[in-house]
């Protein structure tokens, strides 16, 4: 069974562009999660995905969204890039309720 | 409330045991786990324990679950180099409809030679 893909593994972008960055969960799972890691942040939780829903959101601006398709992939989008931006985004798939979240090698995007 | 805490350094010699700690703030999780993170890569699951155990042992892997002070550890015994990784400590309130899962800032783990 493949693994969760996520695609670029890096991105630079200029400030004031967008990006948009690609999640491929396990097949089977329909739950998607995004998070934003930096070294002075953490891991922060960004929002989840249910069968095209979002159902739980975290504490970022607008400037960060995303999205979930029928076949389960997920997209996230941040416009307005700000140099803070730079950080390694993760994405998850899971399969079940208080299961555990398969991760993705993550995304490094670099604002410059 | 939603907040997982660790310590963020532990450093160890190589061949001890390591504890890495963890306090949580919802105990309506249901699971409790521990990730590890090797450089340039995704979270790994290590291990987990269900909520109304106090313990459980994998391997060298030893986790202790205080419910009541909300308190989660991991224990390594006889760490190795390639033990060297930040570890994550996790929860997945209920009231989040399970999917949500909370992680801790992480406990960079330092195994000297």
């Amino acid at each position: 069974k493949a693994g969760v893909t996520q695609t670029p593994r890096y991105l630079i972008k200029t400030r004031g562009q967008q990006v948009t960055l690609s999640c491929s969960p396990i097949s089977g799972h329909r739950s998607v999660s995004w998070y934003q890691q930096t070294p002075g942040q953490g891991l922060q939780f960004l929002f989840e995905y249910f069968s095209e829903t979002q159902r739980n959101k975290g504490n970022f601006p607008g400037r960060f969204s995303g999205r979930q398709f029928s076949n389960s992939r997920s997209e996230m989008n941040v416009s307005t890039l700000e140099l803070g931006d730079s950080a390694l985004y993760l994405c998850a798939s899971t399969p079940d309720r208080n299961t555990e979240a398969f991760f993705g090698q993550g995304t490094r995007l670099t604002v410059v | 409330g939603e907040d997982v805490e660790q310590s963020l350094f532990l450093s160890v010699r190589e061949g001890d045991s390591s504890v890495i700690n963890c306090t949580y703030t919802d105990s309506s999780s249901t699971y409790l786990y521990w990730y590890k993170q090797e450089p340039g890569a995704g979270l790994q699951l290590l291990t987990y324990i269900f909520s109304n155990m106090d313990m459980k042992q994998d391997q060298r892997l030893t986790v202790l679950l205080n419910k009541k002070d909300k308190h989660l550890s991991l224990r390594i015994a006889d760490t190795q180099t390639g033990d060297s990784a930040i570890y994550f400590c996790a929860e997945i309130p209920e009231d989040t409809g399970g999917f949500k899962t909370i992680f801790g800032a992480g406990t960079r783990l330092f195994v000297k030679a």
